[in-house]
């Protein structure tokens, strides 16, 4: 089946400094990814949607300047949360999708922490 | 805009009893459904989606779901749980034509022994 990477599964960084997580599509080509953020006991957040060499379209209320997306290829797309304060520590997943776009495949998240 | 709602929020069974999930959407046309269950310290998996057919839909590990578009539901079901079924299940919703889905809350499922 397809499967989902995500690079760090970790990070713990002081407030202030950019963080930069990665997600890969191993065994297929994701012409779209997503990346949510999920708090505790909560359902997942849609931060934003990227297709391949284009620019992310960003969910009403989500900082495009503090959460830079770049989805430079068919397997692989980074979030970078800039300027890293505590409130944004958090769980991060994303999700890809093939060309159907009807299902998609998540990664095992990256869990943020902001001292 | 849509929404989905899980209305259960913490279920405990004991094992071998029979679970059902639900789950409501408000979105009025068509839809793709889907449930996906996150097992602790693990990513979302895929447990069965419903596109069109047969509204009864047949997922792994005994899993199954009924679309009833009159009720706007896709409720999850299964006739006897184990402990391993322990895991947080969401619900999801693609309005027809979009690939971008809206999630329910979740429902966080404990079987004990």
């Amino acid at each position: 089946g397809a499967v989902v990477s995500q690079h760090p599964s970790w990070v713990i960084c002081k407030s202030g400094t950019s963080v930069k997580i990665e997600c890969r599509s191993l065994d297929f080509q994701a012409t779209t990814m997503f990346w949510y953020r999920q708090f505790p006991k909560q359902s997942l957040m849609l931060m934003a949607t990227s297709n391949e060499g284009s620019k992310a379209t960003y969910e009403q209320g989500v900082e495009k300047d503090k959460f830079l997306i770049n989805h430079a290829s068919l397997t692989l797309s980074t979030l970078t949360v800039t300027s890293a304060h505590p409130e944004d520590s958090s769980f991060y997943i994303c999700s890809a999708s093939g060309s159907a776009q009807e299902t998609q495949y998540f990664g095992p998240g990256t869990r943020l922490l902001v001292l | 805009a849509q929404s989905v709602s899980q209305h259960n929020h913490h279920v405990i069974l004991s094992e071998a009893a029979s679970l059902e999930l639900g789950c409501n959407y408000s979105y009025g046309g068509t839809v793709n459904l889907f449930w996906y269950v996150q097992y602790p310290g693990q990513h979302l998996q895929l447990l069965l989606k419903y596109f069109s057919g047969d509204p009864l839909v047949k997922g792994i590990k005994g899993f199954e779901a009924e679309f009833i578009k009159s009720k706007f539901s896709f409720n999850l079901r299964k006739p006897s749980v184990q402990w391993s079924d322990t895991a947080e299940y969401f619900c999801a919703v693609n309005p027809g034509g979009s690939y971008i889905p809206t999630f329910g809350r979740g429902t966080s499922l404990i079987v004990h022994p």
